[in-house]
Protein backbone atom coordinates (compact mmCIF):
# COMPACT_ATOMS: atom_id res chain seq x y z
CA UNK A 1 0.00 0.00 0.00
CA UNK A 2 1.46 3.20 -0.74
CA UNK A 3 -0.69 5.80 1.08
CA UNK A 4 -3.62 7.95 -0.24
CA UNK A 5 -3.63 8.35 -4.12
CA UNK A 6 -4.87 11.15 -5.88
CA UNK A 7 -5.91 11.61 -9.60
CA UNK A 8 -5.83 13.81 -11.29
CA UNK A 9 -2.31 15.80 -10.25
CA UNK A 10 -3.30 18.67 -11.97
CA UNK A 11 -6.53 19.90 -13.99
CA UNK A 12 -6.79 23.20 -15.49
CA UNK A 13 -10.65 23.89 -17.01
CA UNK A 14 -12.39 26.63 -18.28
CA UNK A 15 -15.37 28.30 -16.43
CA UNK A 16 -18.22 26.70 -16.25
CA UNK A 17 -17.33 23.22 -16.79
CA UNK A 18 -17.79 20.51 -14.65
CA UNK A 19 -14.64 18.31 -13.17
CA UNK A 20 -14.10 15.53 -11.34
CA UNK A 21 -11.48 14.46 -9.39
CA UNK A 22 -10.57 10.77 -7.45
CA UNK A 23 -9.34 9.73 -4.17
CA UNK A 24 -8.17 6.26 -3.55
CA UNK A 25 -7.56 5.53 0.56
CA UNK A 26 -5.33 3.69 2.27
CA UNK A 27 -6.85 0.31 1.75
CA UNK A 28 -7.59 -0.62 5.38
CA UNK A 29 -8.88 2.89 6.40
CA UNK A 30 -12.83 3.81 6.79
CA UNK A 31 -12.99 7.13 7.11
CA UNK A 32 -12.39 9.46 3.69
CA UNK A 33 -11.78 13.45 4.08
CA UNK A 34 -11.64 16.07 1.57
CA UNK A 35 -10.39 19.54 2.42
CA UNK A 36 -9.61 22.46 -0.42
CA UNK A 37 -6.66 24.44 0.19
CA UNK A 38 -6.27 27.76 -1.60
CA UNK A 39 -2.56 29.87 -1.67
CA UNK A 40 -0.97 30.84 1.39
CA UNK A 41 -3.35 29.47 3.55
CA UNK A 42 -4.49 26.02 5.75
CA UNK A 43 -6.49 23.49 4.29
CA UNK A 44 -10.10 24.08 4.96
CA UNK A 45 -12.75 20.94 5.77
CA UNK A 46 -15.46 20.32 2.87
CA UNK A 47 -16.83 16.42 3.65
CA UNK A 48 -16.41 13.52 5.82
CA UNK A 49 -17.05 10.07 5.10
CA UNK A 50 -17.42 6.56 7.24
CA UNK A 51 -17.43 4.06 5.25
CA UNK A 52 -19.77 4.88 2.04
CA UNK A 53 -22.10 7.50 4.21
CA UNK A 54 -21.09 10.88 3.89
CA UNK A 55 -21.74 11.97 7.70
CA UNK A 56 -20.63 15.25 7.44
CA UNK A 57 -20.43 18.53 4.97
CA UNK A 58 -19.13 22.19 5.42
CA UNK A 59 -20.57 25.11 4.41
CA UNK A 60 -17.98 25.06 1.89
CA UNK A 61 -19.47 22.55 0.21
CA UNK A 62 -21.73 24.59 -2.15
CA UNK A 63 -24.81 23.03 -4.04
CA UNK A 64 -22.12 23.41 -7.54
CA UNK A 65 -20.55 20.33 -5.12
CA UNK A 66 -20.91 16.41 -4.87
CA UNK A 67 -19.19 14.16 -2.99
CA UNK A 68 -19.45 10.04 -3.32
CA UNK A 69 -17.96 7.34 -1.97
CA UNK A 70 -19.09 3.97 -3.04
CA UNK A 71 -19.09 0.73 -1.67
CA UNK A 72 -16.63 2.64 1.27
CA UNK A 73 -13.48 2.32 -0.72
CA UNK A 74 -12.76 5.24 -3.47
CA UNK A 75 -14.09 8.66 -3.24
CA UNK A 76 -14.93 11.38 -5.83
CA UNK A 77 -15.31 15.34 -5.34
CA UNK A 78 -17.42 16.69 -8.30
CA UNK A 79 -17.69 20.14 -8.93
CA UNK A 80 -20.25 21.82 -11.75
CA UNK A 81 -19.98 24.78 -13.31
CA UNK A 82 -16.83 25.86 -12.32
CA UNK A 83 -15.92 29.11 -11.28
CA UNK A 84 -12.73 30.77 -11.16
CA UNK A 85 -12.97 31.42 -7.08
CA UNK A 86 -12.77 27.32 -6.98
CA UNK A 87 -9.13 27.34 -7.80
CA UNK A 88 -7.26 25.98 -4.96
CA UNK A 89 -5.73 22.75 -4.16
CA UNK A 90 -8.10 20.07 -2.93
CA UNK A 91 -6.54 17.21 -0.68
CA UNK A 92 -8.23 13.92 0.39
CA UNK A 93 -7.22 12.49 3.54
CA UNK A 94 -7.71 8.90 5.29
CA UNK A 95 -7.63 7.67 8.17
CA UNK A 96 -8.53 4.12 10.72
CA UNK A 97 -11.63 4.18 13.28
CA UNK A 98 -11.92 7.82 14.28
CA UNK A 99 -8.81 8.96 13.46
CA UNK A 100 -8.45 10.29 16.74
CA UNK A 101 -5.62 7.57 17.75
CA UNK A 102 -3.45 7.70 14.15
CA UNK A 103 -4.30 11.21 12.32
CA UNK A 104 -4.54 11.63 9.01
CA UNK A 105 -2.78 10.57 6.03
CA UNK A 106 -3.10 13.27 3.51
CA UNK A 107 -2.63 12.40 -0.81
CA UNK A 108 -0.73 15.17 -3.11
CA UNK A 109 -3.59 16.72 -4.31
CA UNK A 110 -5.02 17.74 -6.81
CA UNK A 111 -4.46 21.11 -7.93
CA UNK A 112 -7.69 22.84 -9.63
CA UNK A 113 -7.03 26.13 -12.13
CA UNK A 114 -10.05 27.67 -13.83
CA UNK A 115 -9.55 30.06 -16.53
CA UNK B 1 -15.78 27.96 15.99
CA UNK B 2 -12.03 26.83 16.58
CA UNK B 3 -9.32 29.31 15.09
CA UNK B 4 -5.50 28.32 15.04
CA UNK B 5 -3.11 30.71 14.63
CA UNK B 6 0.48 29.84 13.59
CA UNK B 7 3.78 32.52 14.32
CA UNK B 8 6.10 33.55 13.23
CA UNK B 9 4.25 33.14 9.25
CA UNK B 10 7.95 32.82 8.15
CA UNK B 11 10.95 32.10 9.50
CA UNK B 12 14.81 32.01 7.75
CA UNK B 13 17.66 30.65 9.88
CA UNK B 14 21.40 29.52 8.97
CA UNK B 15 21.86 25.23 8.71
CA UNK B 16 22.60 24.19 12.02
CA UNK B 17 20.35 25.97 14.52
CA UNK B 18 18.07 24.88 16.59
CA UNK B 19 14.34 26.20 16.20
CA UNK B 20 10.94 26.35 17.10
CA UNK B 21 7.68 27.06 15.52
CA UNK B 22 4.51 28.44 17.60
CA UNK B 23 0.85 26.84 17.05
CA UNK B 24 -2.15 28.27 19.61
CA UNK B 25 -5.66 27.13 19.19
CA UNK B 26 -8.67 29.66 21.11
CA UNK B 27 -10.83 26.35 22.37
CA UNK B 28 -8.74 24.39 24.95
CA UNK B 29 -11.19 21.00 24.76
CA UNK B 30 -9.49 19.30 22.12
CA UNK B 31 -9.01 15.55 21.36
CA UNK B 32 -5.29 15.78 19.22
CA UNK B 33 -3.04 18.15 17.59
CA UNK B 34 -1.35 16.78 14.43
CA UNK B 35 1.68 18.88 13.06
CA UNK B 36 2.33 18.65 9.43
CA UNK B 37 4.82 19.22 6.68
CA UNK B 38 4.19 20.47 3.11
CA UNK B 39 6.46 21.18 0.54
CA UNK B 40 5.54 23.84 -2.69
CA UNK B 41 2.91 22.19 -4.48
CA UNK B 42 2.21 19.07 -2.21
CA UNK B 43 0.43 17.40 0.36
CA UNK B 44 0.46 17.03 3.25
CA UNK B 45 3.09 14.87 5.50
CA UNK B 46 2.38 13.57 9.39
CA UNK B 47 4.97 14.52 11.12
CA UNK B 48 3.85 14.37 14.79
CA UNK B 49 0.08 13.50 16.49
CA UNK B 50 -0.15 14.76 20.32
CA UNK B 51 -3.42 12.94 21.99
CA UNK B 52 -5.00 15.28 24.59
CA UNK B 53 -3.78 13.29 27.47
CA UNK B 54 0.20 13.65 26.01
CA UNK B 55 2.32 16.31 26.63
CA UNK B 56 4.81 16.28 24.15
CA UNK B 57 6.13 13.67 20.97
CA UNK B 58 9.46 13.02 19.47
CA UNK B 59 10.35 11.91 16.57
CA UNK B 60 14.00 12.03 15.34
CA UNK B 61 15.08 15.76 15.71
CA UNK B 62 11.77 16.77 16.07
CA UNK B 63 9.84 17.60 19.37
CA UNK B 64 6.18 18.67 19.64
CA UNK B 65 5.05 19.67 22.96
CA UNK B 66 1.69 20.47 24.09
CA UNK B 67 -0.05 22.86 26.77
CA UNK B 68 -4.06 22.19 26.19
CA UNK B 69 -4.57 24.81 29.42
CA UNK B 70 -3.00 27.81 27.23
CA UNK B 71 -3.65 26.47 23.91
CA UNK B 72 -0.59 26.40 22.91
CA UNK B 73 1.48 23.76 20.95
CA UNK B 74 5.38 24.30 19.99
CA UNK B 75 7.61 22.48 17.28
CA UNK B 76 11.32 22.12 18.19
CA UNK B 77 13.52 21.19 15.07
CA UNK B 78 17.11 20.43 16.21
CA UNK B 79 20.03 20.93 14.05
CA UNK B 80 18.18 22.54 11.35
CA UNK B 81 19.27 21.31 7.73
CA UNK B 82 18.24 22.13 4.04
CA UNK B 83 15.82 19.90 3.94
CA UNK B 84 13.76 20.95 6.66
CA UNK B 85 12.76 24.26 4.31
CA UNK B 86 9.21 23.76 3.91
CA UNK B 87 6.03 25.02 5.30
CA UNK B 88 4.77 23.65 8.82
CA UNK B 89 0.85 23.34 9.39
CA UNK B 90 -0.67 22.53 13.08
CA UNK B 91 -4.05 21.01 12.99
CA UNK B 92 -6.62 20.60 16.32
CA UNK B 93 -8.93 18.15 16.48
CA UNK B 94 -11.99 18.85 19.03
CA UNK B 95 -14.16 16.10 20.43
CA UNK B 96 -16.96 17.07 18.80
CA UNK B 97 -16.96 16.56 14.90
CA UNK B 98 -14.73 14.96 12.67
CA UNK B 99 -12.47 17.39 11.33
CA UNK B 100 -9.19 19.02 11.90
CA UNK B 101 -8.57 22.86 12.01
CA UNK B 102 -5.47 24.14 10.76
CA UNK B 103 -3.00 26.97 11.15
CA UNK B 104 -1.72 28.80 8.17
CA UNK B 105 1.43 27.59 8.55
CA UNK B 106 4.84 28.79 9.40
CA UNK B 107 7.27 28.78 5.73
CA UNK B 108 10.70 27.51 6.91
CA UNK B 109 13.91 28.49 4.75
CA UNK B 110 17.26 26.43 6.21
CA UNK B 111 20.11 28.47 4.33
CA UNK B 112 22.98 26.46 3.62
Amino acid sequence: DTGVSQDPRHKITKRGQNVTFRCDPISEHNRLYWYRQTLGQGPEFLTYFQNEAQLEKSRLLSDRFSAERPKGSFSTLEIQRTEQGDSAMYLCASSSGGGREYGYTFGSGTRLTVV
Amino acid sequence: KQEVTQIPAALSVPEGENLVLNCSFTDSAIYNLQWFRQDPGKGLTSLLLIQSSQREQTSGRLNASLDKSSGRSTLYIAASQPGDSATYLCAVREFAGNQFYFGTGTSLTVIP
